[in-house]
């Protein structure tokens, strides 16, 4: 059974830092791309980063470029996101998200269960 | 970035209904477009990829199709586990946008 549990998230401060996991089994996690997608309390769903199954290549929307960092750990089968000067704006429930490609189509069909960051003083 | 135009925002409907939530691309996506949905408090999950591919596990009654620009997605007979709401997204560059959503509420 695939399973991505989520750990981190909490309250801080504007400007702080934060780290987000994702512990990755029921699959083989080196295979796969791996995604980050948030929501802020009562909207909808932003697509915030993505990397692939050798952590060399890496993407982010432009609202958090330069400030979040994706990592992911093939050994021990784990998915990160360094959130740094963080803004109220950024205040959501974070998710962990598998990738999966059918040809060039990429899709998500496994998500964690979603971590609670809020930013405020 | 694409942006993805959902409609519509809302929808009041009965269950047994017959539903088609429209998304529309700014630009060609040729069919990287994804449907999820999402219940309340809930993380969201997949129903259909590449425009018209039913994810395993998702019920018959949805389906999708479409591509380029304009996608659908369609409930044939609306049940009551079906009240939620419904998020389109592009996977065709990134940043892989989402539609704004449509939510079912009972009539």
């Amino acid at each position: 059974e695939v399973q991505l549990v989520q750990s981190g998230g909490g309250l801080v401060q504007p400007g702080g830092s934060l780290r987000v996991s994702c512990a990755a089994s029921g699959f083989i996690f080196p295979r796969d791309w791996m995604h980050w997608v948030r929501q802020a309390p009562g909207k909808g769903l932003v697509w915030v980063s993505r990397i692939n199954p050798d952590g060399n290549t890496v993407g982010y929307a432009d609202s958090v470029k330069g400030r979040f960092t994706i990592s992911r750990d093939n050994a021990k089968n784990t998915l990160d996101l360094q959130m740094n000067s963080l803004r109220a704006e950024d205040t959501a429930v974070y998710y962990c998200v598998r990738g999966q490609l059918v040809g060039t189509v990429m899709f998500n069909d496994y998500w964690g269960q979603g971590t609670l960051v809020v930013v405020s003083s | 970035d694409i942006q993805m135009t959902q409609s519509p925002p809302s929808l009041s409907v009965s269950v047994g209904d017959r539903v088609t939530i429209t998304c529309r691309a700014s630009q060609t996506i040729n069919s990287h477009l994804n449907w999820y949905q999402q219940k309340s408090g809930r993380a969201p999950n997949l129903l259909i990829y590449a425009a018209s591919n039913l994810q395993g596990g998702v019920p018959s009654r949805f389906s999708g199709s479409g591509s380029r620009t304009d996608f659908t997605l369609t409930i044939s007979s609306l049940q009551p586990e079906d009240f939620a709401t419904y998020y389109c997204q592009q996977s065709f560059s990134i940043p892989y946008t989402f539609g704004q959503g449509t939510r079912l509420e009972i009539k």
